[in-house]
């Protein structure tokens, strides 16, 4: 059972444009969502995290919005470019346990 | 590099043979996972070790043995694959306290013909 639901699967979008990824789950014990980004032939990486004390976090053309009622986050990202497209993958983690959920993955094509 | 480092990068064998993954961690990590990522699926967890004990084994068939000798090493005994075993193998490591984020690995690519 997958605990952590995103989507859309894929999503083209043009250069300068915003990209939005959605995440949803239903522990309400998780207090850690970070966005992981893959470049083919590469591991995930860490792109920015938040917790739930914030509603928002943004870090250059990335940005993170959180919802807690409604248990849901997204990325965004702003003036997209060619070097953004990759998968992106959202995650979270509950306090004390170490081991991240993650997302089924959205792959990202920025066309020029 | 990451910080995390797996060995082989591409890995082809049949599925008679027995081969081994390696990863390696000098991040100060306490924890340390195995990922299957096969096209257009979820990054499945595989093994979890915890300061070397192994925590987690998510029903993975038996064919795929972990071992984890320190913290800081981590390998995947291969025997008698299957061809839909062929996927990208990754290792991550993290800290168990703190924030909670991973730093995987490339991978290895792994084809079973």
């Amino acid at each position: 059972q997958q605990q952590v639901k995103q989507s859309p699967q894929s999503l083209i979008v043009q250069k300068g444009g915003i990209s939005i990824i959605n995440c949803a789950y239903e522990n309400t014990a998780f207090d850690y969502f970070p966005w992981y980004q893959q470049f083919p032939g590469k591991g995930p990486a860490l792109l920015i995290a938040i917790r739930p004390d914030v509603s928002e976090k943004k870090e250059g053309r990335f940005t993170i919005s959180f919802n807690k009622s409604a248990k849901q986050f997204s990325l965004h990202i702003m003036d997209s470019q060619p070097g953004d497209s990759a998968t992106y993958f959202c995650a979270a983690s509950m306090l004390g346990d170490y081991k991240l959920s993650f997302g089924a993955g959205t792959t990202v094509t920025v066309r020029a | 590099e990451t910080g995390v480092t797996q060995t082989p990068r591409h890995l082809v064998m049949g599925m008679t043979n027995k081969k081994s993954l390696k990863c390696e961690q000098h991040l100060g990590h306490n924890a340390m996972y195995w990922y299957k990522q096969s096209a257009k699926k979820p990054l499945e967890l595989m093994f979890v070790y915890n300061f070397k004990e192994q925590t987690e084994n998510n029903s993975v068939p038996s064919r795929f043995s972990p071992e984890c000798p320190n913290s800081s090493h981590l390998f995947l005994h291969l025997h008698t694959l299957q061809p839909e075993d062929s996927a990208l193998y990754l290792c991550a490591s993290s800290q168990q306290e703190g924030d909670y984020g991973y730093t995987f690995g490339s991978g290895t690519r792994l084809t079973v013909v």
